[in-house]
């Protein structure tokens, strides 16, 4: 069964330093993706960042890079020179069978409380 | 402006009383889904949706009814609510394509008293 584990419930970083929240993940699937979502005080889920289990290349998407570890089954989502508006809860999911597009249902960690302080 | 909408976005209800919240997206996706937010758990999906008239359970079905008549709608009903459902409910729907990510609403969140 697929499992997504977030270890730090909750963390603090200064606005315009960079910060990792850490996603570990385990599937028996050879084919997955993995996402993060933030979902800020007001409730609604954003899609950030997707990386691929074939994917050679970590991805990024301006601020947001996924720091994709494979042997240690690790996603890590760093956020670079972060801004007030970055502070809300972040998830990180998996979905296996990726590549047809099928797969099922998204699993998600339990979340990272980001605050981003002045 | 692509989305998926939900309907409504508060409400609080009494034990035994069916409701439905309603869910519906402009993107043509094949793909629908509801999931269930609690405290310290999560997201877990409660039913999903390959395609019209195709449904079936997640992780948490216990209590919840679908249907998908037509593409862009996929509701959620609770025949007869009770306290522990009490939670912030997200319809989400994507495309069935390689990598796809899931759009959701913004949420639903029930009280149950």
């Amino acid at each position: 069964a697929q499992k997504i584990t977030q270890t730090q419930p909750g963390m603090f970083v200064q606005e315009k330093e960079a910060v990792t929240l850490d996603c570990t993940y385990d599937t028996s699937d050879q084919s997955y993706g993995l996402f993060w979502y933030k979902q800020p005080s007001s409730g609604e889920m954003i899609f950030l960042i997707y990386q691929g289990s074939y994917d050679e290349q970590n991805a990024t998407e301006g601020r947001y890079s996924l720091n994709f570890q494979k042997a240690r089954k690790s996603a890590n989502l760093v956020i670079s020179a972060s801004q007030l508006g970055d502070s809300a809860m972040y998830f990180c999911a998996m979905r296996e069978d990726i590549l047809t597009g099928g797969g099922n249902k998204l699993t998600f960690g339990t979340g990272t409380q980001l605050k981003v302080e002045l | 402006e692509a989305q998926v909408t939900q309907n409504p976005r508060y409400l609080i209800t009494v034990t035994g009383k069916k409701l439905t919240v309603t869910c519906s997206q402009n993107m043509n996706h094949e793909y629908m889904s509801w999931y269930r937010q609690d405290p310290g758990l999560g997201l877990r999906q409660i039913y999903y949706s390959m395609n019209v008239e195709v449904t079936d359970k997640g992780d948490v079905p216990e209590g919840y009814k679908v249907s998908r008549k037509e593409k862009r709608n996929f509701p959620l009903i609770l025949e007869s609510p009770s306290p522990n459902q009490t939670s912030l409910y997200f319809c989400a729907s994507r495309r069935i394509v390689q990598g796809s990510e899931a759009f959701f609403g913004q949420g639903t969140r029930l009280t149950v008293v």
